[in-house]
């Protein structure tokens, strides 16, 4: 079966700090990778998705990049954090092959001091 | 551009009684599928239920069923014999067959509460 790990699950980084965010996923291979952030007690927003190594596109502009430099592994970065880069981050991956549902991992809450 | 419409914030229901989560939807596209997904608490995102547009028949998965009128674009989810582990937020959401990268339109959610 097919699971997502994300990692790390907390954290909390001063302003201007660099962030990287890992996703990783099992018992697939060539998955379509997605970035999603939530604020509380609202709605998610793509951020960015992956449908092979090295191809990303960006749906939001912003002060993040994300990166696949393996078929299973899918990095959210920053350079320098915002104030307005906290939430909680979701990496999901669909297969692409049918019902394109997306199966999420367990979210990552960024607090950003 | 298409949207996904969740007109209800917030929703109670009594344990053990029925709500009815509401959905709109609003495309020019014919083939698409259509999702519920359950968030509660811990932020995991869960899948409840599928729908297929091309499919006539409501689909269902337990206690959870769908009322899908393709014509009018609504899509609500009906939840049976509600339980307090049904407490969360739900999104519906909308994705076309053909689109690249299989992305979803989420809705903006419900927060549904279950009173013991």
């Amino acid at each position: 079966s097919q699971t997502i790990h994300q990692w790390p699950a907390t954290l909390v980084q001063p302003v201007g700090s660099p962030l990287s965010l890992e996703c990783t996923v099992e018992g697939t291979s060539n998955p379509n990778l997605y970035w999603y952030r939530q604020a509380a007690g609202r709605g998610l927003q793509l951020l960015f998705y992956s449908v092979g190594i090295g191809q990303i596109s960006s749906e939001v502009p912003q002060n993040l990049s994300a990166s696949r430099p393996q078929d299973r592994q899918f990095i959210l970065s920053s350079k320098k954090l915002l104030l307005s880069d906290s939430g909680f981050y979701l990496c999901a991956w669909s297969s692409g092959l049918s019902y394109n549902e997306q199966f999420f991992g367990p979210g990552t809450r960024l607090t950003v001091l | 551009a298409q949207t996904v419409t969740q007109s209800q914030p917030e929703m109670s229901v009594q344990e053990a009684e029925t709500v009815t989560l509401s959905c709109t939807y609003d495309t020019s596209e014919s083939d698409y599928y259509l999702f519920w997904y359950k968030q509660p608490p811990s932020r995991q995102m869960i899948l409840v239920i599928r729908q297929e547009a091309y499919k006539q028949q409501n689909a269902t998965e337990n206690r959870f069923s769908v009322n899908f009128q393709k014509a009018a674009k609504s899509f609500s989810l009906k939840i049976s014999d509600s339980q307090l582990g049904d407490a969360a937020m739900y999104f519906c959401a909308l994705t076309f067959i053909r689109e690249y990268g299989n992305k979803l339109v989420f809705g903006a959610g419900t927060i549904l509460r279950v009173k013991s």
